[in-house]
């Protein structure tokens, strides 16, 4: 079983609409959590990164939170755009020299016009 | 700034044969990622490189992979013999060195895809 699951494994929404992406993780402990965006055929982008003290960070249309105690983080896209369709991949990093990480196996996200 | 670079884009070999990928990271990053994501799972973390020096690579499957960073610059990942399971899109990242708890941004290639028949 992988130590960070994501949920829902995809998603269709109308454009304009608002959604949330979740991710459970059992690593522990932790040092980082990050939210990815990979458009298909391309490589990972980075959106937000928050430590294990922080409980929420913006960019833009996307907010991510974090419940260390429960071991869950959200990211809430607002009012999606076509461009917003995407795998969305969540990423816990060990503490370490190398801080390494575990993904998740990403959300599937289609935004219909 | 250009970003991560990686070729080739596609590779397509037989079983038993070399391959050889490469990256560039973007120019100042020291730090510079290996990762592969087999058809179906998530990607995973194979190595770090520090400038010059491995500082970790825990994720690496066996020893018919090695990968190099020449002066601290760009890196290359050999796969001698390849085997079928080895198939799968290698992302490198790079990112620049610090970070409080290791949330330096990585930015990643597009990845290259190898195909082992």
């Amino acid at each position: 079983k992988n130590q960070v699951e994501q949920s829902p494994q995809s998603l269709i929404i109308l454009e304009g609409k608002n959604c949330t992406l979740q991710c459970n993780y059992t690593v522990s402990p932790f040092s980082n959590l990050r939210w990815y965006k990979q458009d298909t055929g391309r490589g990972p982008v980075s959106l937000t990164i928050m430590t294990f003290s922080e409980n929420t960070k913006s960019n833009g249309r996307y907010t991510a939170t974090l419940d260390a105690d429960t071991k869950q983080s959200s990211l809430h896209i607002t009012a999606s755009q076509l461009s917003d369709s995407a795998s969305y991949i969540c990423v816990v990093s060990f503490p370490g020299g190398s801080y390494i990480p575990t993904f998740g196996r990403g959300t599937s996200l289609i935004v219909h016009p | 700034e250009a970003g991560v670079t990686q070729f080739p884009s596609h590779s397509v070999i037989e079983k038993g044969q070399t391959v050889t990928l490469r990256c560039d990271p973007i120019s100042g990053h020291d730090n510079l990622y290996w990762y592969r994501r087999v058809m179906g799972k998530e990607i995973k973390f194979l190595l770090h490189f520090v400038k010059e020096s491995k500082q970790d690579e825990s994720g690496m499957p066996n020893n018919r992979f090695l990968a190099e960073r020449t002066g601290g610059t760009y890196s290359t990942l050999k796969v001698q013999p390849a085997e079928l399971e080895d198939s799968g899109v290698y992302f490198c990242a790079s990112s620049r060195l610090g970070g409080l708890l290791g949330t330096d941004t990585q930015y990643f290639g597009p990845g290259t895809r190898l195909t082992v028949l």
